[in-house]
């Protein structure tokens, strides 16, 4: 089955950018979309098909997808952008979604 | 407006059953494919299974086959998951989500709480 990574926290300064990888086996073939969680909430999509944002999430979200690492990049980072962010992707071969393990973003 | 209402936190004993819902309100209930997925404490996201109310028939991931039975009621526009022969390692926070066009959720509940504890 498919397998992502991703690092365990990512600690950044307020208006700095925090960038969060998500490794995977040629991850750039694939769409990868990228929730926020956070505690007490409902996850929310921030990123989808790699770099798309939906309707309501600021600019400073993006990303980016290549080779064997996709990266959620969030700019001018405010204290309110602290959460857990997770990648996700199909796994077509299984017919499942699978999800990254998570990354605890810190604001500093 | 389209959201996804669950049902109440449950607190279950090992060995036993749990059913969470999953109500639709304010959009059509069979053109899209709802899933559930968990978090256990400390855990990340974990997809559990889904279905299409059109097709019905649900999809599950190899861990929980067997374990899990994803239901619909169009009646009332609801997902039931019911997750059998429960231990502790089931405590999680279970989540519905909407399943959107590409392979992404683009919609969630706001998750329901399982203990599961003797």
């Amino acid at each position: 089955s498919y397998v992502l990574t991703q690092p365990p926290s990512v600690s950044v300064a307020p208006g700095q950018t925090a960038r969060i990888p998500c490794g995977g086996n040629n991850i750039g073939s694939k769409n990868v979309h990228w929730y926020q969680l956070r505690p007490g909430q409902a996850p929310v999509l921030v990123v989808y098909d790699d770099s798309d944002r939906p309707s309501g999430i600021p600019e400073r979200f993006s990303g980016s997808n290549s080779g064997s690492t996709a990266t959620l990049i969030i700019s001018r980072v405010e204290d309110g952008d602290e959460a857990d962010y997770f990648c996700q992707v199909w796994d077509s071969l299984d017919d499942h979604y699978v999800f990254g393990p998570g990354t605890k973003v810190t604001v500093l | 407006q389209v959201q996804l209402v669950q049902s109440g936190a449950e607190v279950k004993k090992p060995g036993s059953s749990v059913r969470v819902s999953c109500k639709v309100s304010g959009g059509t209930f069979s053109n899209f494919g709802i899933s559930w997925a968990r978090q256990a404490p400390g855990q990340g996201l974990e997809w559990m299974g889904g279905i299409i109310p059109v097709f019905g028939s649900p999809n599950f991931a190899q861990k929980f086959q067997g374990r899990v039975t994803i239901t619909t009621d169009e009646s009332t526009s609801t997902v039931y998951m019911e997750l059998s022969s429960l231990r502790s390692e089931d405590t999680a926070v279970y989540f519905c989500a909407r399943e959107g066009p590409d392979w992404y959720f683009d919609l969630w509940g706001r998750g329901t709480l399982v203990t599961v504890s003797s």
